[in-house]
């Protein structure tokens, strides 16, 4: 049973564009919420977080959206690069416990 | 100077082998992980260590067991492996449990194929 959902597996943008890239989850008690960003043949890599304390956190071209009621989670880019290509992974859990349930992920294409 | 290493990249055996994954980190994080990536691309996290005491074991097969003999180093060893447990697995570390960043960071994976 998956506690986090994203359920675009795959988005096509183009480049200078916006990317909006979209997680749910399911557990009312996560209190955090991380992106991931993985190119093939490594490991993910941590984009940017969020606390449930909060409803936005920007850095730079990304920016994350919380709605608790909601029990959403988004990962807005601006503008797109190609090098933004990548897989997209949204994780969330508990913070004290420091264990965090991820998404399937979502391929991101940026054509140029 | 690779802050979370895995050996090997890739791995093939056949079914019934005993294989062992090693993980090490130079970040100084007192928190290890173990997560596996399954065919439909979920990473489950399986195991967690903290300053070389196990605080997660998510229900994974008795077959697997982690090993850390310390803080930097969290080695997975596998037994009797089964067509199953082909997948990429993946070593992770981050700050003490709570503290600072929760970010983790994650080792280049294991692609364990058996066959």
């Amino acid at each position: 049973d998956q506690q986090v959902k994203q359920n675009s597996p795959s988005l096509s943008v183009q480049e200078g564009r916006i990317s909006i890239l979209n997680c749910d989850y399911t557990n009312s008690m996560f209190d955090y919420f991380l992106w991931y960003k993985k190119y093939p043949a490594e490991g993910p890599t941590f984009l940017i977080s969020i606390s449930s304390i909060k409803d936005k956190n920007e850095d730079g071209r990304f920016t994350v959206f919380l709605n608790k009621s909601a029990k959403h989670l988004s990962l807005h880019i601006v503008p797109s690069q190609p090098g933004d290509s990548a897989v997209y992974f949204c994780a969330a859990g508990k913070r004290n416990f420091n264990k965090f349930y991820f998404g399937s992920g979502t391929k991101l294409n940026v054509k140029p | 100077d690779t802050a979370v290493s895995q050996t090997p990249k890739y791995l093939v055996t056949q079914m019934g082998n005993d294989k062992s994954i090693k993980c090490e980190q130079n970040l100084g994080h007192d928190t290890m992980y173990w997560y596996k990536q399954d065919s439909k691309k979920f990473l489950k996290i399986m195991f967690s260590y903290n300053n070389k005491e196990l605080i997660i074991n998510e229900t994974v097969p008795n077959r697997f067991s982690p090993k850390s003999p310390d803080k930097a180093h969290l080695n997975l060893h596998i037994n009797s492996l089964e067509l199953g447990d082909s997948a990429v697995y993946f070593c992770a570390s981050s700050s003490r449990q709570g503290v600072g960043n929760t970010e983790a960071f994650f080792g280049q994976g294991t692609r364990l194929t058996v066959v």
